[in-house]
């Protein structure tokens, strides 16, 4: 089974940082993962998927990069509203299905 | 708009069984996967299992396999994930979520439901 890595487990950070976040996978997985954003009390939502492709409507001051084994999560000028826990996730031949662990970011 | 409505908290004891919804609109509800994500108290997502409500065809993590069912009726747009005996551990979040291809390959969950607590104590 592949595995997913996250860190760091947890960061804090100051409004107008630029924070990244980690995933490593436990085999080459090309690009085949997606990143999640979950505030407190709210279910999921997609932010990136297939590495760097930014899903519609997401904030521009996202971004995701990486293949193979490595990749990371890129938030540029935080805002307050971006203190959420983040997950990457690997998902392709169905059903084969992996979250990391999450990392939780507070600004 | 594509909406994804899951059925209310649920209060249970041990033993009992239970069966929670995910409906479906405002796509096809047949020609997506939807998935079921689970939740513990403080803790990460894990993924359940999946379900192909055109035709049913469904895949559980092993680690569910067994645990729970997963079903779905397209007449209603709706699915299901249900347990026949529930323990205190199966306590959690439970989120459904709709599987989208990209074209690229990868698969994603681009719409999630606003989950549905499950509470099993005696």
């Amino acid at each position: 089974d592949i595995q997913m890595t996250q860190s760091p487990s947890s960061l804090s950070a100051s409004v107008g940082d630029r924070v990244t976040i980690t995933c490593r996978a436990s085999q080459d997985i090309t690009n085949y993962l997606n990143w999640y954003q979950q505030k407190p009390g709210k279910a999921p939502n997609l932010l990136i998927y297939d590495a760097s492709n930014l899903e519609t409507g997401v904030s521009s001051r996202f971004s995701g990069s990486g293949s193979g084994t490595d990749f990371t999560l890129t938030i540029s000028s935080l805002q307050p509203e971006d203190t959420a826990t983040y997950y990457c996730q690997h998902y392709d031949n169905l059903p084969q299905n992996t979250f990391g662990q999450g990392t939780k970011l507070e600004i | 708009e594509v909406q994804l409505v899951q059925s209310g908290a649920e209060v249970k004891k041990p033993g009992e069984s239970l069966k929670i919804s995910c409906k479906g609109s405002g796509y096809s509800f047949t020609t997506h996967w939807i998935g079921w994500v689970r939740q513990m108290p403080g803790k990460g997502l894990e993924w359940m299992g999946i379900i192909y409500p055109g035709d049913s065809d469904t895949a559980y993590d092993p680690s569910f396999q067994g645990q729970v069912t997963i079903s779905a009726d397209k007449s209603i747009s709706t699915a299901y994930l249900q347990w026949s005996t529930l323990k205190a551990s199966d306590t959690a979040m439970y989120y459904c979520a709709r599987l989208t291809a990209s074209s690229g390959g990868g698969w994603s969950f681009d719409y999630w439901g606003q989950g549905t607590l499950v509470t099993v104590s005696s």
